[in-house]
């Protein structure tokens, strides 16, 4: 079975401030994973995705993550927050043989001071 | 534009009331899904579908039921024998069962108990 940890709730930084949103799963089976961020009684919006080729995966916005198969991790980053940044992130996994699902996880709620 | 349309945007159940929620598509997927949001929970799986008159159960389904007549559309019913029904639907579609392409999404219906 596939699962999916995303550590700490609730993130705050400092506007201009790196942001770190942790993600660490588990798969049994090569994973395909994804970032999503969330605003307020939206949908979930596609940040960034890893299927496979190059570990350093770049999205929209300024954000990537790194996939680091040895650590089960797919960390996201972005080296300088914006106020526009502060919304719930999702980290994500799939796989070959799930149907197409995706297993989230409880999510991250970035907040972002001026 | 291409996407995912859901509705209404509000909708409000009373007590041993079924009720529908709606989700369309025009992207052209084969795959549909619909998630279930809580507080502090992530999303979780109720349904999907990978073909038209065919779908599967996900994680929680009790209390819901699904169809799929067409590829556009999945409508959802909350039926009266979900007994929390309060919380935040998200529809979503994707190009294939594999896994590997992401998952585009609604922006939702907020479900709430008169």
């Amino acid at each position: 079975a596939q699962s999916v940890t995303q550590l700490g709730s609730h993130v705050s930084v400092s506007e201009g401030a790196l942001v770190l949103l942790r993600c660490n799963y588990s798969s049994s089976v090569p994973p395909y994973l994804f970032w999503y961020v969330q605003y307020p009684n939206q949908g979930l919006q596609l940040l960034l995705k890893y299927t496979t080729g190059a570990t350093l995966v770049k999205g929209i916005n300024g954000f990537e993550a790194e996939f680091k198969k040895s650590e089960t991790s797919f960390h996201l980053t972005k080296p300088s927050a914006h106020m526009s940044d502060a919304a719930e992130y999702f980290c994500a996994v799939s796989s070959y043989n799930q149907g197409g699902k995706l297993i989230f996880g409880q999510g991250t709620e970035l907040s972002v001071k001026p | 534009d291409g996407g995912i349309t859901q509705s209404p945007k509000y909708l409000f159940r009373k007590e041993g009331q079924n009720v529908t929620l709606s989700c369309e598509q025009n992207l052209n997927h084969d795959a549909m899904y619909w998630y279930r949001q809580d507080p502090g929970q992530g999303l979780r799986l109720i349904y999907y579908s990978q073909i038209v008159n065919d779908f599967q159960k996900g994680d929680i389904a009790e209390g819901y039921s699904v169809s799929r007549e067409k590829k556009e559309s999945f409508p959802l019913t909350v039926t009266s024998a979900q007994k929390n029904p309060t919380a935040f639907y998200l529809c979503a579609s994707g190009p294939s069962a594999d896994g590997s392409q992401p998952q585009h999404f609604g922006d939702g219906t907020r479900l709430s108990i008169l």
